[in-house]
């Protein structure tokens, strides 16, 4: 079966502070991977995808990936308050996109 | 301009009951998917369709059936209801063959089922 394990939370880290969240996949075929930030009450949005191994960066968000120990992660740098959500590590094996159940983030002042 | 929509954004009903939750896309989109997320906030797919046929069908109660009258809408039936069924809804669309694959939530449907 196909599983996607990611640390429920929550994750508190201070205003400004690097957030890392982790996230392991069973699946050697899976082919290209996601992080989706959901607020509460609110739906799935994509914040990064990366296909290749290393690191992808956007902003103030880096993911990286590593495929030999099928690990994926997502840093996020400066973090602010508004960053508090969420996040679902999600992993496309096909045909399927396979979701974890998610890390609750909470950046405090 | 909203890219995917359902409607209901809330339902409440009976046990036992039939319902249908709708869904549009206006991305012009191929492929279009239902999740259900329970209270653990697990996002489980639960079919998507792909230019009018089912590609995925995970092990859901066959009291739920998609329906794809085009490839801009999936409808989510499902007959008699139960307590088990209480979750939330999402609705999602994207396009095969595109560089990020990424899919397109919609808001969500909360269904209680009392």
């Amino acid at each position: 079966q196909k599983e996607v394990e990611q640390n429920s939370g929550p994750l508190s880290v201070p205003e400004g502070a690097i957030a890392s969240l982790n996230c392991t996949y069973s699946d050697r075929g899976s082919q290209s991977f996601f992080w989706y930030r959901q607020y509460s009450g609110k739906s799935p949005e994509l914040i990064m995808f990366i296909y290749s191994n290393g690191d992808k960066e956007d902003g103030r968000f880096t993911a990286q990936l590593n495929k030999a120990s099928q690990y994926v992660s997502l840093l996020i740098r400066d973090s602010q308050p508004s960053d508090s959500a969420t996040y679902l590590c999600a992993v496309k094996a096909p045909p399927e996109l396979i979701f974890g159940a998610g890390t609750r983030l909470a950046v405090h002042p | 301009d909203t890219a995917v929509s359902q409607t209901p954004k809330y339902l409440v009903t009976q046990m036992g009951n039939d319902k249908s939750i709708k869904c549009e896309q206006n991305l012009g989109h191929d492929t279009m998917y239902w999740y259900k997320q329970d209270s653990k906030k697990f996002l489980k797919i639960m079919f998507s369709y792909n230019n009018k046929e089912l590609i995925i069908n995970e092990t859901v109660p066959n009291r739920f059936s998609p329906k794809s009258p085009d490839k801009a809408h999936l409808n989510l039936h499902i007959n008699s209801l139960e307590l088990g069924d209480s979750a939330v809804y999402f609705c999602a669309s994207s396009q095969s063959g595109s560089g990020s694959n990424e899919q397109f939530f919609g808001p969500g449907t909360r269904l209680t089922v009392l």
